[in-house]
């Protein structure tokens, strides 16, 4: 069984660009977490989705951030113009019913 | 807002000690989850305790969920350079289960 993936595993962008990151949940998961860990800081939450739906998005900077879960293909993190402040290792988990939470590897971003 | 507190922060240890890292809230979590996070890869599930009071053991690893489920413990016997990594404590949050991270406890274990 396949796991959470993420790709790009690493990603370097200049201040202004923009940023994808893409998961794919557990096969037959249909809740997303994204994650955000900061050097020297924890794991703090960004949002979560359903299929089609953002549930909760109170994690997430109001400005520059999206995401959405389409109901074909992975979930996706966007991060439009870039600052040196985004960089930072980004976590996708997934779960069946929102109970237990499997992470990814992350995708780390490095904002130049 | 609920917050866990880990402790301590940082542990290095020989080979063959015992330790305990805690983690503590003054909020009730309906549950509360154990993860192991190694260098540039994402946090591993350890364990997952629900009923107040629970103790769970995973080989040399012990948790144990406060009566209150307001704290838990992980207890490692006889700690093994393999056992190095970053632990973390996490609970649901709310509807829609959004887990809060307490900061973690980073392990090292000498040979």
């Amino acid at each position: 069984n396949a796991g959470v993936m993420q790709n790009p595993r690493h990603l370097v962008r200049r201040r202004g660009q923009e940023a994808r990151l893409r998961c794919s949940p557990v096969k037959g998961h249909s809740h997303v977490y994204w994650y955000r860990q900061l050097p020297e800081e924890g794991l703090k939450f960004m949002v979560y989705l359903q299929k089609e739906n953002i549930i909760d998005e109170s994690g997430m900077p109001k400005e520059r951030f999206s995401a959405e879960f389409p109901k074909e293909g992975p979930s996706i993190l966007r991060i439009q113009q870039v600052v040196r402040g985004d960089s930072a290792a980004y976590f996708c988990a997934s779960a069946s019913n929102g109970y237990t939470q499997y992470f990814g590897p992350g995708t780390r971003l490095t904002v130049l | 807002t609920q917050l866990l507190e880990q402790s301590p922060q940082f542990l290095s240890i020989q080979e063959g000690e015992n330790l305990t890292v805690y983690c503590n809230s003054s909020s009730v979590f309906s549950s509360l989850q154990w993860y192991r996070q190694e260098p540039g890869e994402g946090p591993v599930l350890l364990v997952t305790v629900v009923t107040g009071g629970e103790v769970k053991k995973l080989k040399r690893l012990t948790f144990q969920f406060g009566d209150a489920r307001k704290d838990s413990s992980l207890h490692i016997t006889a700690a093994q350079p393999g056992d190095t990594g970053l632990y973390l404590c996490a609970g649901p949050m709310e509807y829609g289960n959004k887990l809060v991270f307490g900061a973690g406890t980073i392990l090292r274990v000498k040979s």
